[in-house]
């Protein structure tokens, strides 16, 4: 049973450029989740989603960041506009839905570079 | 989601039990205790979790005071490759408003050495 995938692995963009981060749950997994991590410091929740649904989005930026988790397909999380405070690593997750707890498996991050 | 306290850093010799303590005062009733490492820079992974009754898994087990209030992960016999951050984490079970999100703090960073 794969992990969960995330791609790329490294993107580097350009100040005002989209990045666009894919990320593949396991399988069986209808929950998804977005943290980021910035340099120095601890991991940030910033979306949890279910298939087509946003169940909480507290930690998203206001602007410039999305998500979505469509019915085929992988989840996308897509920051319009980049800006250098946007270079991170970007970690997802997905959980079962299961009724009494839920176990994040974590994939293996991207690492995002804004230049 | 209750707030936890853990130590900033602790060191442990290859071979030996590690010991991470958490404290978590104000935690209620419905929320359960999970840890979680991150080693290096990879995601983090989940170790085990508890809600009252201590637990024992392949990786690591959890003891949980009578009153709930604190707990400490144990690697029973650490090695080099447990070198990580370690995260204490509260949170509701299924059906609370937060279910979902985990809540990272600092975490403490565990060092095993030769």
């Amino acid at each position: 049973n794969a992990g969960v995938m995330q791609n790329p692995r490294h993107l580097v963009r350009r100040r005002g450029q989209e990045a666009r981060l894919r990320c593949s749950p396991m399988k069986g997994h209808s929950h998804v989740y977005w943290y980021r991590q910035l340099p120095e410091e601890g991991l940030k929740f910033m979306v949890y989603l279910q298939k087509e649904n946003i169940i909480d989005e507290s930690g998203m930026p206001k602007e410039r960041f999305s998500a979505e988790f469509p019915k085929e397909g992988p989840s996308i999380l897509r920051i319009q506009q980049v800006v250098r405070g946007d270079s991170a690593a970007y970690f997802c997750a997905s959980s079962p839905p299961t009724v009494s707890y839920n176990e994040q498996f974590f994939g293996p991050g991207t690492r995002l570079t804004v230049l | 989601d209750a707030k936890t306290t853990q130590p900033p850093s602790m060191d442990c010799a290859e071979g030996r039990a590690a010991n991470l303590p958490c404290n978590h005062s104000t935690i209620s009733g419905n929320e359960y205790v999970y840890w979680y490492r991150q080693i290096h820079s990879q995601g983090p992974q989940y170790i085990i979790h508890g809600l009252k009754n201590n637990e024992t898994n392949e990786m690591a087990s959890l003891i949980i005071t009578e009153d709930r209030k604190s707990s400490t992960l144990i690697l029973p016999h650490a090695t080099l490759r447990d070198t990580a951050v370690y995260y204490c984490i509260v949170r509701v079970g299924a059906g609370g408003t937060s279910y979902g999100k985990l809540t990272f703090g600092q975490g403490t960073i565990l060092t095993v050495h030769p």
